[in-house]
């Protein structure tokens, strides 16, 4: 299975400043039809996940041009330019490149 | 948008069969595979397995020999049963449907199974 490895697993942030999330695979997440199936969660206290982010950088529709996506190969990144209030709540990364599917341990955004 | 809805026993006694159903509002395209999500109270993510449409299916190694997932195009719902539950099989059920060459962009709300007698 290809482990997901989320830094950092807990980050408080100023409101308005930016963020950072890393995830770094196990093995490439390069697939053989060219693409590479890294998405971005997010998931708030009692909410199912909602996809931010798909194929490392293409944002989902409805979500605001402030997540932004990156990477190649085994790194990849997700910024918040300016946290907002309702950007708290846990983000996971995931992989859909190889079977069987796996997330990250999560990350908690909490503002300080 | 396609909503997706599940349901089904919300208690399940240990060694018995979990048994839920997810309804999909509308929509069921050939290029959709419908999949099942799980998470432990306060923990992560693990993905369970999918179904596609034509009916093939592909399960988590981890859980394989207990998973069996079909599908029912006329009621427009799949469903999950997991046999020989233990504790550790409680968690919240995510049903997500995954866009094929993209990528899980819907999900359930999410049903609280508990393993307990």
């Amino acid at each position: 299975d290809i482990v997901m490895t989320q830094t950092p697993l807990s980050s408080p942030v100023t409101l308005g400043q930016p963020a950072s999330i890393s995830c770094r695979s196990s093995q490439s997440l390069a697939h053989s039809d060219g693409n590479t199936y890294l998405s971005w969660l997010h998931q708030r206290p009692g909410q199912p996940p909602r996809v931010l982010i798909y194929k490392i950088s293409h944002r989902f529709s409805g979500v605001p041009d402030r997540f932004s996506g990156s990477g190649a190969g085994t790194d990849f990144t997700l910024i918040i330019s300016r946290v907002e209030a309702e950007d708290v709540g846990v983000y996971y990364c995931t992989q859909a490149s190889q079977l069987p599917y796996t997330f990250g341990q999560g990350t908690k955004l909490e503002i300080k | 948008q396609v909503q997706l809805q599940e349901s089904g026993s919300g208690l399940v006694k240990p060694s018995e069969t979990l048994s839920l159903i997810c309804t999909v509002s509308d929509d069921s395209s050939s290029s959709y595979y419908w999949n099942w999500i799980r998470q432990p109270p306060g923990k992560g993510l693990e993905w369970i397995g999918y179904i596609h449409n034509s009916g093939s299916t592909n399960y988590n190694p981890s859980l394989k020999s207990r998973v069996t997932m079909s599908l029912d195009r006329s009621k427009k719902q799949f469903s999950l049963k997991l046999s020989s539950v233990t504790a550790a099989d409680t968690a919240v059920y995510y049903c997500a449907r995954l866009v094929y060459a993209v990528a899980i962009d819907i999900w359930g709300q999410g049903t609280m199974v508990t393993v307990s007698s």
